[in-house]
């Protein structure tokens, strides 16, 4: 079975801080998909990033960037400088079986940035 | 390109009919749809998996009989939910997979449903 975790509920902070949200998923498939979403006030859920279990590069977009650690089943999420419009919920998802799987949900951080 | 609408966006039902949502992928084919529920400060819970022309597999604890999912085309999925109940109200979302592309999952803007 797969899960994700992502401990951090809420996430509060002053806008051009850098925050890092935490994600660690359980599967016993070695070939996966990683991802992370975006959930503004709207509902809307936005595709950020899409990670396969055989790429351990990190990445960097723009002010966003992806750390993962097949070590530690963790795939963290880092945006620096954050801004006030980056405040949304964030879900971090496992989909196993090379994606021919369902995706699996964490219960998502929700992250305010003050300005 | 890998657009997917919902409609209606919101609806409100009174207690005890019938509401339908609509999950319509604009561009591909999608041989597989997926519908989600998510309650308030929630995330979201996989409510049944719909292959093209074959019945739908339902989640563990959802109700089939309340939640009637129809798959008939590529680019169409409808959700029903019947004798709404005011905790039927939620967040429905659904998602699509390419046929062509194999695992992305395009998800639909969602419908607030409100059962009042």
């Amino acid at each position: 079975a797969q899960k994700v975790t992502q401990a951090q509920t809420e996430i509060s902070v002053v806008e051009k801080e850098d925050v890092t949200l935490d994600c660690v998923y359980e599967t016993r498939d070695t070939t996966y998909y990683l991802f992370w979403y975006k959930q503004p006030p709207s509902g809307e859920l936005v595709f950020l990033i899409r990670r396969n279990s055989f790429d351990e590069q990190n990445e960097i977009s723009g002010r966003y960037s992806w750390n993962f650690q097949k070590s530690t089943s963790s795939f963290n999420f880092t945006i620096t400088a954050s801004q006030v419009v980056d405040s949304a919920v964030y879900f971090c998802a496992l989909t196993a079986q090379g994606g021919s799987e369902k995706l699996v949900f964490g219960k998502g951080t929700k992250l305010t940035v003050n300005p | 390109g890998a657009v997917v609408s919902q409609h209606p966006s919101w609806v409100i039902c009174k207690s005890g009919t019938s509401v339908k949502i609509e999950c319509r992928s604009l561009d591909f084919q999608a041989t597989t749809m997926f519908w989600y529920r998510q309650f308030p400060k929630q995330s979201l819970m996989l409510m049944a998996t719909s292959n093209e022309g074959s019945k739908a597999t339902y989640e563990q604890g959802v109700e089939k009989d309340k939640f009637l999912i129809n798959h008939a085309s590529l680019t169409l999925s409808t959700l029903t939910v019947t004798s709404a109940h005011p905790e039927d109200s939620s967040f429905y979302i659904c998602s699509a997979r390419d046929g062509a592309g194999g695992y992305e999952q395009y998800f639909g803007p969602g419908t607030r449903l409100t059962v009042t």
